[in-house]
């Protein structure tokens, strides 16, 4: 049973910090891996797709990296905003003839103070 | 802009009445919708599997005659929440996946906060 951690839970920062958000996955086979932002009471924004034959994508100041073997992603933040403060979860796609179900790790709520 | 549109946002209900959540992917078609539940400060769990034409898929756990899935069109998923309890409220998120040429992306509504007094 395909299980995801995120780590940490919370993590806080003063702007302009780069950090790291660090996703682990226990079946290495995915079909992708998605991150996404939540901000509090609302849906999901999609921030990047990875493919499981990729090995990272970048958009703006995010870079997401993936290691399919070890079972692992990270989500790379570059000089941190106060607008940057949400909970970021990741998100694997299992097998895709089932279905395309996303299965979720715990999140990690990010703070960004100014 | 929004690509998978959710409706309502908010709702309050009281105990024992039924709620219906509304699920469209606004600028494609959706043979496949799901829809996740997801308590405060906790992640989102699937519920289940909407497929249009025929039936939902539910996960282990879940009370399909509670929570009553139609995919009637290749736009519209709805959830239905029969009977409701307090203890059914929450914050319901559908999806809707997406080709974007390479893979497909997973989209999500703006979620809907029930609240059943």
């Amino acid at each position: 049973k395909q299980e995801v951690t995120q780590i940490p839970a919370a993590l806080s920062v003063p702007e302009g910090e780069n950090l790291v958000l660090n996703c682990s996955f226990t079946d290495s086979a995915i079909y992708n891996l998605q991150w996404f932002r939540q901000d509090p009471g609302k849906g999901l924004t999609s921030l990047l797709l990875i493919q499981s034959s990729q090995r990272e994508q970048t958009s703006g100041r995010l870079n997401a990296s993936l290691d399919k073997s070890s079972g692992r992603s990270t989500l790379y933040i570059a000089a941190s905003q106060p607008g940057d403060s949400a909970t970021y979860l990741c998100a694997v796609s299992i097998v895709y003839n089932q279905g395309g179900k996303l299965i979720f790790g715990q999140g990690t709520e990010l703070s960004v103070k100014p | 802009g929004a690509v998978v549109s959710q409706h309502p946002s908010r709702v309050i209900c009281k105990s024992g009445t039924s709620v219906k959540i509304e699920c469209r992917s606004l600028d494609f078609q959706a043979t496949t919708m799901f829809w996740y539940r997801q308590f405060p400060k906790q992640s989102l769990m699937l519920m289940a599997t909407s497929n249009e034409g025929s039936k939902a898929t539910y996960e282990q756990g879940v009370e399909k005659d509670k929570f009553l899935i139609n995919h009637a069109s290749l736009t519209l998923s709805t959830l239905t929440v029969t009977s409701a309890h307090p203890e059914d409220s929450s914050f319901y998120i559908c999806s809707a996946r997406r080709w974007t040429g390479r893979d497909t992306e997973a989209f999500f509504g703006q979620g809907t906060r029930l609240t059943v007094v």
